[in-house]
């Protein structure tokens, strides 16, 4: 159980698109997720917190007019990169909480190019 | 300093060996700690956690919390070539927010 589906597991996008990442949670119901970043070799960063029916809390840092984030619904929460450019890059994870502590998504790895 | 501090290794282990992962920590007010294991291009996947001082033991894991001493290992005993990964200590100060170590690599030598 405690299932977090993430899509896609990858993209490539051309320099000042916009991608959209999805994270469902498929048999809990998630009131809050959060999203991370990874740079090869380094440590998992919080980006920022996802709220069901409210406005998202950035970490100090993270442009919130670029990473935007919605979060519509108990299952549902996305993240989209808008104007992406190559330092973007990278691998995006949710994660969200459950009765066993915080479980994450498979990842979407981005190229921007 | 740091919030969640580990040795980026890599350690290497012969096959059978035990495996020590270590983590330090800089909030005394921690209050959960967690073990999470990292294939490459993968995300996190959780091992363990732990809340109280001393040992939890989950089949070959085996994680010590020391709160004086601000410190929470991993031992994985037997280790398996499949247990190759990087081993990511995450720490919850209460709340909803995590801070990640950047990680111990761990190879297991067949």
């Amino acid at each position: 159980g405690a299932v977090v589906s993430q899509h896609p597991s990858w993209v490539i996008c051309k320099s000042g698109t916009s991608v959209k990442i999805e994270c469902r949670s498929l048999d809990f119901q998630a009131t809050t997720m959060f999203w991370y970043r990874q740079f090869p070799k380094q440590s998992l960063m919080l980006m920022a917190t996802s709220n069901e029916g409210s406005k998202a809390t950035y970490e100090q840092g993270v442009e919130k007019d670029k990473f935007l984030i919605n979060h519509a619904s108990l299952t549902l929460s996305t993240l989209t990169v808008t104007s992406a450019h190559p330092e973007d890059s990278s691998f995006y994870i949710c994660s969200a909480r459950t009765t066993r502590g915080y479980t994450f998504g498979s990842g979407t790895r981005l190229t921007v190019v | 300093q740091k919030e969640v501090e580990q040795n980026s290794g890599p350690l290497s282990v012969p096959e059978g060996a035990i495996a020590s992962l270590n983590c330090t920590y800089s909030d005394r007010g921690s209050q959960s700690f967690f073990w999470y294991r990292q294939y490459s291009g993968k995300s996190p996947e959780l091992i363990m956690f732990i809340y109280s001082n001393g040992d939890k033991e989950d089949g070959r894991f085996t994680a010590q919390l020391n709160k004086a001493s601000q410190y929470v290992s991993l031992l994985i005993r037997d280790s398996q070539p499949s247990d190759s990964a990087t081993y990511l200590c995450a720490v919850n100060r209460g709340g909803n927010q995590f801070y990640f170590g950047t990680g111990t690599s761990l190879t297991v030598i067949p």
